[in-house]
This record gives structure tokens, sequence and C-alpha cells, in this order.
């Protein structure tokens, strides 16, 4: 059981490139989402699923993009890079409904993103 | 302004030192609350879990929310080296854990 899989650990962009963040999950969990890291900042939502086929913007979406075809993954996309997207992106996912109660988000453990 | 504020610090304790760890927030629909640990380079996991307010207590941890006030704390009793790392509070307005709002971490050092 591997819980939240966030490949790669670390990526170096230029300016201008595109890149996928890949997430994968085995726990069955409805819910995925996407935040970022950074200094002073805490943790920002970037946009969130509750299901294949269903996602959402959340705090600071402007630049990213994603989409759930399956329940196991959720990617996100950065379409042309930025300085101001050099961050840690953290995947977390959690069950929805009443099982929530008590229910913790389970993070990966991040991709490390420089853009140049 | 943020939603929910917490002092980033950071914060040194000596070992065995009582550590109290504080968020405020704006937004009086907030009604699950909760505090998450992280360790350096690794994502953060659920440390405690409370509804509305009153005191929730988990081994040397305590948690206590005053919906009045606005104001979430983190209590650690007996801190030891091995507590040493961010402390982020985070809270909800709907039930479980989607769509968390994190404040921005509390960096803790306990010194042996």
């Amino acid at each position: 059981n591997a819980g939240v899989t966030q490949t790669p650990k670390f990526q170096v962009l230029k300016t201008g490139q595109s890149m996928t963040l890949q997430c994968a999950q085995d726990m069955n969990h409805e819910y995925m989402s996407w935040y970022r890291q950074d200094p002073g900042m805490g943790l920002r939502l970037i946009h969130y699923s509750v299901g294949a086929g269903i996602t959402d913007q959340g705090e600071v979406p402007n630049g990213y993009n994603v989409s759930r075809s399956t329940t196991e993954d959720f990617p996100l996309r950065l379409l042309s890079a930025a300085p101001s997207q050099t961050s840690v992106y953290f995947c977390a996912t959690c069950l929805t409904g009443i099982r929530t109660i008590g229910s913790p988000l389970h993070f990966g453990n991040g991709t490390r993103l420089t853009v140049t | 302004q943020k939603e929910v504020e917490q002092d980033p610090g950071p914060l040194s304790v000596p070992e065995g030192a009582i550590v109290s760890l504080n968020c405020t927030y704006s937004n009086s629909a907030f009604q699950y609350f909760m505090w998450y640990r992280q360790y350096s380079r690794k994502g953060p996991e659920l440390l405690m879990y409370t509804y509305s307010s009153g005191n929730k207590e988990d081994g040397r941890f305590t948690a206590q929310v005053d919906k009045s006030s606005k104001y979430i704390s983190l209590f650690i009793r007996d801190s030891q080296p091995s507590d040493s790392a961010t402390y982020l509070c985070a809270m909800s307005v709907v039930r479980g854990a989607q769509k968390l709002v994190f404040g921005q971490g509390t960096r803790l050092t306990i010194n042996p």
C-alpha cells in the first residue's frame, strides 16, 4: 500500500517550458487536490477534484490545469512555466461523504520545482 | 489579510518544556479544526482533529478551540527532540478534510 505517490521528486524548468506533475493514489479516495507550499505563505490550494470527471479551482489556480480521468490519478499541468511557480507541490487525498469525520488529508512527499 | 494567521516562528525550546502554538482566523464559518505536523522534506501528517469549540487531548498533545475569539491552540507537554518539525493549523467549513485552509506553519525546534 503506497498511499499517495508523486513524481518527479525534483524538477528544474526554464521559463516557458511545460511539464506535468504526476499524482497517484491507491486508497480509493474520491477527493484529490494539489497544494503549493511557499515560505511565509503556508499551503495554498491550487485545484481539487471530488471524483473522476469533476475538477474545480482552489485559491491559486492561474497557470495550472488539471484533469481527472480515473479515481487513482490527478496530474497537474504547467503549460508555460514562470519563475513565480517555483515552489514545493503537494498532492493530497481524502475520503468524502459520511466517512470523512476525523478522516485526514493524506499527503504525498512533494515535488520540488524550480523555474529559472 | 489571510483567512488563517499563524506565527511562522522559528520557535526553539529546551527538551521537556511546554510548547504553545496558536492560530487565529477570520472566517466564522470554519467548523473543523486540525493540526498537521510536517517533518523536513516530507508531506504533512494529521496530528489532531477537533470539531467546534472545546478541548481534545491525545497523549502529550492538547488541541483547544475558542470559536468566540476565533483562536485555536496546540499544546505539547514534555516536549521531545522528535517533536522538532513544522506545525500547521488547518480548518474547513465543510465536514472532513476537503478544501482545507492552512496557516503559514510554525517551525519548532526542541533542544536536547
